[in-house]
């Protein structure tokens, strides 16, 4: 079945622009879609489509995806942007099935 | 405005079947292109896609877990139900319920994702 990989731990400075990137074989295929989960909450959607922000959610969130990998974009870093970041996309089943192992994102 | 609330045991034994409910409001379970999927996250670790079932009773199941689970709704109560059976000491996790949407994107394929979640539930199984 599909996979999505990401890389366990990224860290940027306050201010200053991240990149979190999620590959994966279905990604060439279906968009992925980016959810942020701060301790002890629910994960809350940051990102869907080709580049589609929930309202509520800041413009510094952005998406983006190139052939096998999907990034989610941070541009100007808040200390409240700390959290766990997963990306999600289909299986090879077609089903909403694949969450990558998600990105523990620090704020310097 | 739309809320997701998950209930059910706190505890289940080895073995049990385990029943978890999801109170929706603010959509119904008829509304096309939108459904109600089940989610956990083990603690610590990672998130990891249950079931979903959509406005047509459409129903997908993990594969991996898919002769253990059952999902249902009952639209007039706003209720979309999961079960597991032959629970074990692996499957202690927080049990989210999301509504799911899907769209077309520009080549026609149908892309998914979750955008309003429950506060969660958390599943301990042990003797």
């Amino acid at each position: 079945s599909s996979e999505l990989t990401q890389d366990p731990a990224v860290s940027v400075a306050l201010g200053q622009t991240v990149r979190i990137t999620c590959q994966g074989d279905s990604l060439r295929s279906y968009y992925a879609s980016w959810y942020q989960q701060k301790p002890g909450q629910a994960p809350v959607l940051v990102i869907y489509g080709k580049n589609n922000r929930p309202s509520g959610i800041p413009d510094r969130f952005s998406g983006s995806s190139s052939g096998n990998t999907a990034s989610l974009t941070i541009t100007g870093a808040q200390a409240e942007d700390e959290a766990d970041y997963y990306c999600n996309s289909r299986d090879s089943s077609g089903n909403p099935g694949v969450f990558g192992g998600g990105t523990k994102l620090t704020v310097l | 405005q739309v809320t997701l609330k998950e209930s059910g045991p706190v505890l289940v034994k080895p073995t049990e079947t385990l029943t978890l409910t999801c109170t929706v409001s603010g959509f119904s379970l008829s509304n096309a292109r939108m459904g109600v999927s089940w989610i956990r996250q083990p603690p610590g670790k990672a998130l990891e896609w249950l079931a979903h079932i959509f406005s047509n009773d459409e129903k997908s199941y993990s594969t991996s877990l898919k002769s253990r689970l059952t999902i249902s709704k009952d639209t007039s109560k706003s209720q979309v139900v999961l079960t597991m059976t032959n629970m074990d000491p692996v499957d202690t996790a927080t049990y989210y319920c999301a509504r799911i949407l899907y769209y077309y994107d520009s080549s026609g394929s149908p892309n998914y994702y979750f955008d309003y979640w429950g506060q969660g539930t958390l599943v301990t199984v042990s003797s």
